[in-house]
């Protein structure tokens, strides 16, 4: 089993409408993050968390909630999507001190 | 925070040609650099890092070797095989202080090894 796991791996929705897009984690890894990917953009940060209680933006976070339910759960929510949030998303998950990240599978979102 | 700038591709290559792809970065001070790699329809995973200036990490048959004179850290392997088709980011992370923040990426290079 993958030990960054995010649901759902493929998602179409349309403009306006509310979507939520979780990672489930087995590394025991109090950190976590959200990433987009854009072609020819790289990855960039939405937002961080070190534990439950702390959580904070990253790069592009406008547009973006997130919600750490446990340690072990990360949920990222377009409250309204727009097209140009069609990207794909990445969870991923480090020790603390330690800037090794260890990535989910991804999801392919499309807005329409 | 910190930088960093690598070749665009997509780069196409013969199998066995030899691989070079070019990272250089920006920092305060000298924080770990990485380099992750992207196969189809997957996440990113960690190929190889190097934690000081000198220091030379290496996996797969890839090396980089840290080089703060001048500020790079390229990507390279000797003989390429169809299987090492992907997409290579070079990383660092986004503050020097060591607080895992977060990493910043470059844009991504698409090998393309052809048989």
């Amino acid at each position: 089993d993958a030990d960054v796991t995010q649901t759902p791996r493929n998602r179409i929705t349309k403009t306006g409408k509310r979507i939520m897009l979780e990672c489930s984690q087995t590394k025991g890894h109090d950190r976590m993050y959200w990433y987009r990917q854009d072609p020819g953009l790289g990855l960039r940060l939405i937002y961080y968390s070190f534990d439950v209680k702390d959580i904070n933006k990253g790069e592009i976070s406008d547009g973006y909630s997130v919600s750490r339910q446990a340690q072990a759960k990360f949920s990222l929510s377009l409250e309204s999507a727009i097209p140009n949030q069609t990207a794909l998303y990445f969870c991923a998950t480090s020790e603390p001190g330690k800037n090794i990240q260890y990535f989910g599978a991804g999801t392919r979102l499309s807005v329409l | 925070g910190n930088s960093v700038t690598q070749m665009e591709g997509p780069v196409t290559l013969s199998e066995e040609a030899f691989l070079t792809i070019n990272c250089t970065y920006t920092a305060t001070g000298y924080p770990s650099l990485f380099w992750y790699v992207q196969y189809p329809g997957e996440g990113l995973q960690l190929l190889l890092k190097a934690t000081k200036a000198d220091d030379k990490g290496s996996n797969k048959g890839f090396e980089a070797t840290y080089r703060k004179e001048t500020t790079s850290f390229h990507l390279e392997k000797g003989s390429v095989q169809v299987s090492d088709s992907a997409v290579y980011f070079c990383a660092l992370p986004t503050y020097s202080g060591g607080g895992a923040d977060g990493l910043t990426f470059g844009k991504g290079t698409h090998l393309i090894i052809q048989p």
